[in-house]
């Protein structure tokens, strides 16, 4: 089975600041990664995805992400944290269910806060 | 383009009763997939429905059930109703036979059963 660790379950930054979210998985086949955002009382929102292009994946909002194979990573960077980022963010890894059937393994997700 | 859309958004229930919660995919989407994600927690799989059968199951008792309609749209059901279900209950459509196919969310339904 496959699963990813977030760390650090809260993150707290301020206005400007490099935001960097930390995401490892485990997974015994080549990953499709994902990141979503989950701003309060609402639903999941796709930021990006990593399906064995480019290492380096651009999303939405100025985030990006890097995938590292050697290091089983799937950091979330963006270079200037804007009030607006305060929201929580989930990493997921697909993984295949039974032949044809997909699901995300979600890792616990992190709390980003934006200092003023 | 419609996205996923949820209803109802907010639901009140007791122990031992029964819930349908709804799902419309998003337009050109022919897969369902239902989470549960608890206070503090990553979402959790249910199932997944594809071509109106069950296309998979997480870890999840026999008592949540679901449906797909042939317009892809999706019901999950929950009997027997237990403290412990008080969760967000999350739908995500996707189409199928696309290399990395992508699961995309509606808002979810807040159920606390009392």
């Amino acid at each position: 089975a496959q699963s990813v660790t977030q760390l650090g379950s809260h993150v707290s930054v301020s206005e400007g600041a490099l935001v960097l979210l930390r995401c490892n998985y485990s997974s015994s086949v080549p990953p499709y990664l994902f990141w979503y955002v989950q701003y309060p009382n609402q639903g999941l929102q796709l930021l990006l995805k990593y399906t064995s292009a480019a290492t380096l994946v651009k999303g939405i909002n100025g985030f990006e992400a890097e995938f590292k194979k050697s290091e089983t990573s799937f950091h979330l960077t963006k270079p200037s944290a804007h009030m607006s980022d305060a929201a929580e963010y989930f990493c997921a890894v697909r993984e295949e269910v039974i032949q044809g059937a997909q699901k995300l393994v979600f890792g616990q997700g992190t709390r980003l806060t934006i200092n003023p | 383009e419609t996205g996923v859309t949820q209803s109802p958004t907010h639901l009140i229930k007791t122990r031992g009763q029964q819930v349908t919660l709804r799902c419309s995919s998003q337009s050109g989407h022919n897969t369902v997939s239902w989470y549960q994600q608890a206070l503090g927690q990553g979402p959790q799989f249910i199932f997944q429905y594809y071509r109106e059968e069950e296309n998979g199951r997480g870890n999840f008792p026999p008592r949540f059930s679901g449906l797909q309609f042939p317009n892809y749209s999706s019901e999950l059901n929950v009997n027997a109703l237990e403290l412990d279900d008080s969760a967000l209950y999350l739908c995500a459509s996707s189409l199928v036979g696309g290399r990395g196919e992508t699961q995309y969310f509606g808002p979810g339904t807040r159920l606390l059963v009392l």
